[in-house]
């Protein structure tokens, strides 16, 4: 059973750029969330996809985008870079049945570093 | 809206002491409630979960933790620490959608020889 993967590992941007971070989801795995995590601070809900539609946003602005594609995989697309998204970028895909109800399986994460 | 408290940024335990880590949660629903590990340099990984049915549940390398409803309390708990559970570890609450989790600040566990 594959894992999440996700790309980059680390990337440094300039503020104003614009980047995508890519995430593979775990094999039978249809749903896939993204979550900010700023050093010292524990995961930020940004949004979720199930089955190609956003599915739940968290209180993040719309330079946040994502997009998800019919094999499940997924893209998190930032506008505009700001010093406060630097960050490490986690992606969770999860199951929609079989009782596992809120067990997300996450990635290593893309850190993102913003001067 | 949902919301939990971890008590205590850092714990630092001895080698073969006992391991507590307190979470706290605010729900005006019955909730779901997780803890998830994190290690240096990687993703989050599931400890253990409690939904509905028994309050004291088991998880990975040794880990529980009890629901206690009146104390709005989760607390994880682990007899004997050893080296390897040094990590972060998040207390989590579901909120609104099924895989929106709500998670605390962390507690940093460092355990000492």
């Amino acid at each position: 059973e594959t894992g999440v993967t996700q790309s980059p590992t680390h990337l440094i941007k300039t503020r104003g750029q614009q980047v995508t971070l890519r995430c593979s989801s775990q094999s039978g795995h249809n749903t896939v969330s993204w979550y900010q995590q700023a050093l010292g601070q524990g995961p930020q809900f940004i949004f979720q996809y199930y089955r190609e539609e956003e599915n739940g946003r968290g209180n993040f602005p719309p330079r946040f985008s994502g997009l998800q594609f019919p094999n499940y995989s997924s893209e998190l697309n930032v506008n505009a870079l700001e010093l406060d998204d630097s960050a490490l970028y986690l992606c969770a895909s999860s199951p929609t049945s079989g009782g596992r109800f809120g067990e997300l399986f996450f990635g290593e994460g893309s850190r993102l570093t913003v001067l | 809206a949902q919301s939990v408290t971890q008590l205590g940024s850092h714990v630092s335990v001895s080698e073969g002491a006992l391991v507590l880590l307190r979470c706290n949660y605010s729900s005006s629903v019955p909730p779901y409630l997780f803890w998830y590990v994190q290690y240096p340099n990687q993703g989050l990984q599931l400890l253990l979960k409690y939904t509905t049915g028994a309050t004291l549940v088991k998880g990975i390398n040794g880990f529980e933790a009890e629901f206690k409803k009146s104390e709005t309390s989760f607390h994880l708990t682990k007899p004997s620490a050893h080296m390897s559970d040094a990590a972060e570890y998040f207390c989590a609450v579901i909120a609104g959608t099924a895989s929106k989790l709500t998670f605390g600040t962390g507690t940093r566990l460092q355990v000492t020889l």
